[in-house]
């Protein structure tokens, strides 16, 4: 079993819709969680972290942790044309090192 | 606006030639990262260095490939010899570690193909 898992998509919404992008985790003591943004031929951007259950939000995004059930998921309201790209999530488990998942495709048609 | 930078960013080489990619991390990064990006296995990572000491080169194959931190300034991954199926592109990333809650800094990437 992989560390991280995501769906690969590809994910499409129409533009101003929410888009819901989810991962689920398989260690226990995982203890910090990002998303990163990656548009085609660019590297990895980092656009949220959340370390605790709840939810935390910026801007348009917003980030939800469920620790007991070891999911984290990524909500962009309002999706636009620009938010087009490659969603990774990553996992810290509290070594340092990051386990990331394999990436949604999320496509927001105009 | 600190940023990680790598070079070279494109990088066409020979089978059995050496590679060097060469990463400069943020100024005032204690962790440095090296990994590898292809369609078909996502990020993988290399290496990761904290403090100029290695940490984790488990996923790195040892018979061909090292990562060395000389000073605080640089590091370089290098490939001898370099096969096709190293190609990919090679992401350099640089953090700093607080109790787990460390974020990583991605660089521009060096896209690597071997012929």
């Amino acid at each position: 079993q992989k560390e991280v898992e995501q769906n690969s998509g590809p994910l499409s919404v129409p533009e101003g819709a929410i888009a819901s992008l989810n991962c689920t985790y398989s260690d226990r003591v995982s203890q910090s969680f990002f998303w990163y943004r990656q548009y085609s031929g660019k590297s990895p951007e980092l656009i949220m972290s959340i370390y605790s259950n709840g939810d935390k939000e910026d801007g348009r995004f917003t980030a939800q942790l469920n620790k007991a059930s070891q999911y984290v998921s990524l909500l962009i309201r309002d999706s636009q044309p620009s938010d087009s790209a490659t969603y990774l999530c990553a996992v810290n488990t509290g070594a340092n090192n990051l386990f990331f998942g394999t990436g949604t495709r999320l496509t927001v048609i105009p | 606006d600190a940023r990680v930078t790598q070079t070279p960013r494109d990088k066409v080489t020979e089978m059995g030639q050496e590679v060097t990619m060469r990463c400069q991390p943020i100024l005032g990064h204690n962790t440095v990262f090296w990994y590898r990006q292809t369609m078909m296995q996502g990020l993988e990572l290399l290496a990761y260095f904290r403090n100029r000491a290695p940490l984790d080169d488990s996923g790195m194959p040892k018979d061909r490939f090292s990562a060395e931190m000389p000073d605080a300034t640089l590091a370089t991954l290098k490939i001898q010899p370099s096969e096709p199926r190293d190609s990919a592109v090679y992401f350099c990333a640089s953090g700093s570690s607080t109790s787990g809650r460390e974020t990583q800094y991605f660089g521009p990437g060096t896209r690597l193909l071997v012929l």
